[in-house]
């Protein structure tokens, strides 16, 4: 399987400030068709996941410009330029190139401190 | 909206069975192939299975394979995850969701307890 670390695990934010997770593959996450399949999510307390990134750097619908993806091959990165109070929960990126299985990060838990 | 709607989870024994369902709406259902993802309490997510467009091909993590199986209905826009021979291991929110490499929507989750 391919393994997902992220890091770090706990991020204790002050709000306004910049925040950043970094994800690292075992293998490389680009796919025979030329796309790399990395995604974030993010859950907050109590909800679902939601996806906010995919293919690295891609913005879902409706989701603020603050957060950023970048990355390439084993490495990748989720930025928040200036975190809010709603962005409070925890963030899981997830690697779709590689079955069996799809994989997760352990998660990083985002807090305001 | 796209909107997915879990329902069948509860407590069941160990060895016991469940089938979870997973209705549909918002899009065209029967153009996506369609996922299993569960949580366990207070953990990480972890892929369970999924299922291609026409059920023409299906999908396990190997810690369910033989135990589980998923289907849909396409007539009905729903999917379906046939749970037999569960395990304390097995306690967790399910969550379906559209599409697999790259999740877009997520249902609210059934939660699945096994416990004597």
């Amino acid at each position: 399987d391919v393994v997902m670390t992220q890091s770090p695990l706990s991020l204790p934010v002050t709000l306004g400030q910049p925040a950043s997770i970094s994800c690292k593959s075992s293998q490389s996450l680009v796919y025979s068709d030329g796309n790399t399949y990395l995604n974030w999510f993010q859950q907050r307390p109590g909800q679902s996941p939601r996806r906010l990134i995919y293919k690295i750097s891609n913005r879902d619908s409706g989701v603020p410009d603050r957060f950023s993806g970048s990355g390439s091959g084993t490495d990748f990165t989720l930025k928040i330029s200036r975190v809010e109070a709603e962005d409070v929960g925890v963030y899981y990126c997830m690697q779709g190139t590689h079955w069996p299985p799809y994989t997760f990060g352990q998660g990083t838990k985002l807090e305001i401190k | 909206q796209v909107q997915l709607v879990e329902s069948g989870g509860g407590l069941v024994k160990p060895g016991g069975s469940l089938r979870l369902s997973c209705a549909a709406s918002g899009f065209t259902f029967s153009d996506y192939y369609m996922s299993w993802i569960r949580q366990a309490p207070g953990k990480g997510l972890e892929w369970v299975s999924f299922i291609s467009t026409r059920s023409s091909y299906t999908t396990y993590v190997d810690s369910v394979r033989g135990r589980f199986t998923i289907s849909r209905d396409d007539a009905k826009n729903s999917l379906f995850l046939q749970m037999n021979s569960l395990g304390v291991e097995d306690t967790a929110v399910y969550y379906c969701a559209r599409g697999t490499r790259e999740p877009s929507d997520w249902g609210q989750g059934a939660l699945v307890t096994v416990s004597s």
